[in-house]
């Protein structure tokens, strides 16, 4: 099975920051990642799959990127409605496995 | 418009039986997966099984193989998340979602959750 890592598990920012958030898979996973935001009480919601292909939508100030088994998603410039949890999942192989979460808060 | 309808919240009791629906409206039903996704209070996603609604083909994540039935109903269009005896540990929210082409696949259309407490 593959582990996902998510670092760090919290942040706090400000408005305008620019935030980067981290994925590591316990193996290579070829770029089967997507990444998720939710907000409290709320379904998961897709921002990028493929590593760094953007869902229809979804603002260009998020980005992700990475390679092999370390993945990234960076928020450019943060916005008030982007404070919420970030998921990242892998689809290399079964059993599907998603990061631990990190929660975004207001600095 | 892809929709996924989930049943409402449950509170249950140990060892009690329980089933939460996910209906789905917007695609074609019987060439699709839909999988399910346990969320514990605070806590992070896990993925526990998909079915395929063509055929009821079904896959289990380790974790949750013979915690949990997942099944299908093609005349109404709805999947199916069971459980035969409930225990607390099953207190969490519960999402169905698509995943988006084949499958293994990221999900691209989530429902709304279910909440489902176990307590005496």
């Amino acid at each position: 099975d593959i582990q996902m890592t998510q670092s760090p598990s919290s942040l706090s920012a400000s408005v305008g920051d620019r935030v980067t958030i981290t994925c590591r898979a316990s193996q290579g996973i070829s770029n089967s990642l997507a990444w998720y935001q939710q907000k409290p009480g709320k379904a998961p919601k897709l921002l990028l799959f493929a590593a760094s292909r953007l869902e229809s939508g979804v603002p260009s100030r998020f980005s992700g990127g990475g390679s092999g088994t370390d993945y990234t998603l960076t928020i450019s410039s943060l916005q008030p409605e982007d404070f919420a949890t970030y998921f990242c999942q892998q689809y290399y192989s079964t059993p599907l496995s998603f990061g631990g979460g990190t929660k975004v808060e207001i600095k | 418009e892809v929709q996924l309808v989930q049943s409402g919240a449950e509170v249950k009791k140990p060892g009690e039986s329980l089933k939460i629906s996910c209906k789905h409206s917007g695609y074609s039903f019987t060439s699709s997966w839909i999988g399910w996704v346990r969320q514990m209070p605070g806590k992070g996603l896990e993925w526990m099984g998909i079915i395929y609604l063509g055929d009821s083909d079904t896959r289990y994540s380790p974790s949750f193989q013979g915690q949990v039935t997942i099944s299908a109903d093609k005349s109404i269009n709805t999947a199916f998340l069971q459980w035969s005896s409930l225990k607390a540990s099953d207190t969490a929210m519960y999402y169905c979602a698509r995943p988006r082409g084949g499958w293994p696949n990221y999900f691209d259309y989530w429902g709304q959750g279910t909440p489902v407490t176990v307590s005496s």
